[in-house]
């Protein structure tokens, strides 16, 4: 199955500032990678996905990067706010063909804090 | 504004007592999954259903804890009986399998076993 590792586990910013989220998954042949945000008390919800035929992605102040050959991808969170802090989690997941089928495998999740 | 509807959003109970939780995914998804979410261990798969099917329940301890879906609107996960070590936030969460895209989650039950 498929393994997703992510890091850091916390961050702390200052407002203006950027923060970077990495993570790294185990099976090549996963080939969507979801961001979710979860704020205090809330579920988790999605904020920007990539599929494995896209090296990058952006939505305004966030971007998402992919290196297949690597294994590896990240969130890029640009000109912090407060209420960017939550908790964040990259997802990795194979494709229907092998069993997968959007079955999410998910990263330990990153605590962001924004200081102002 | 489709979403996932769990319930109930908070349930205590004592050690010892069955509980259920359930989840009504969004309509015309195909998939569900039972996520726990506890602070030691992140966000764990419990379960995943497909068109109903069980189709990965290996995260789940089988001693203990049931995975229904009796129909396509209705998920149950059971637990009997409850120990305080199943203290977490249950999620559940719905997609379409047929395109890769995100799940769905609903808000969560928090359950406190005392």
């Amino acid at each position: 199955g498929e393994n997703v590792e992510q890091h850091p586990s916390t961050l702390s910013v200052q407002e203006g500032d950027s923060a970077v989220i990495k993570c790294t998954y185990s099976d090549s042949a996963s080939n969507y990678f979801p961001w979710y945000k979860q704020e205090l008390g809330k579920r988790p919800q999605l904020i920007i996905d990539i599929r494995s035929n896209v090296g990058e992605k952006k939505d305004q102040r966030i971007a998402v990067t992919l290196n297949k050959t690597a294994k590896h991808f990240s969130l890029h969170i640009t000109e912090t706010q407060p209420e960017d802090s939550a908790v964040y989690f990259c997802a990795a997941t194979l494709p229907r063909v092998t069993g997968g089928g959007n079955k999410l495998t998910f990263g330990t999740g990153t605590q962001l804090k924004v200081e102002l | 504004d489709a979403r996932v509807t769990q319930t109930p959003r908070h349930k205590v109970t004592e050690m010892g007592q069955e509980v259920t939780m359930r989840c009504q995914p969004i309509l015309g998804h195909n998939t569900v999954f039972w996520y726990r979410q506890t602070m030691m261990q992140g966000l764990e798969l419990l379960a995943y259903f497909r068109n109903r099917a069980p189709l990965d329940d290996s995260g789940m301890p089988k001693d203990r804890f049931s995975a229904e879906m009796p129909d396509a609107t209705l998920a149950t996960l059971k637990i009997q009986p409850s120990e305080p070590r199943d203290s977490a936030v249950y999620f559940c969460a719905s997609g379409l399998v047929n395109l890769n895209t995100e799940a769905f989650f609903g808000q969560g039950t928090r359950l406190t076993v005392v």
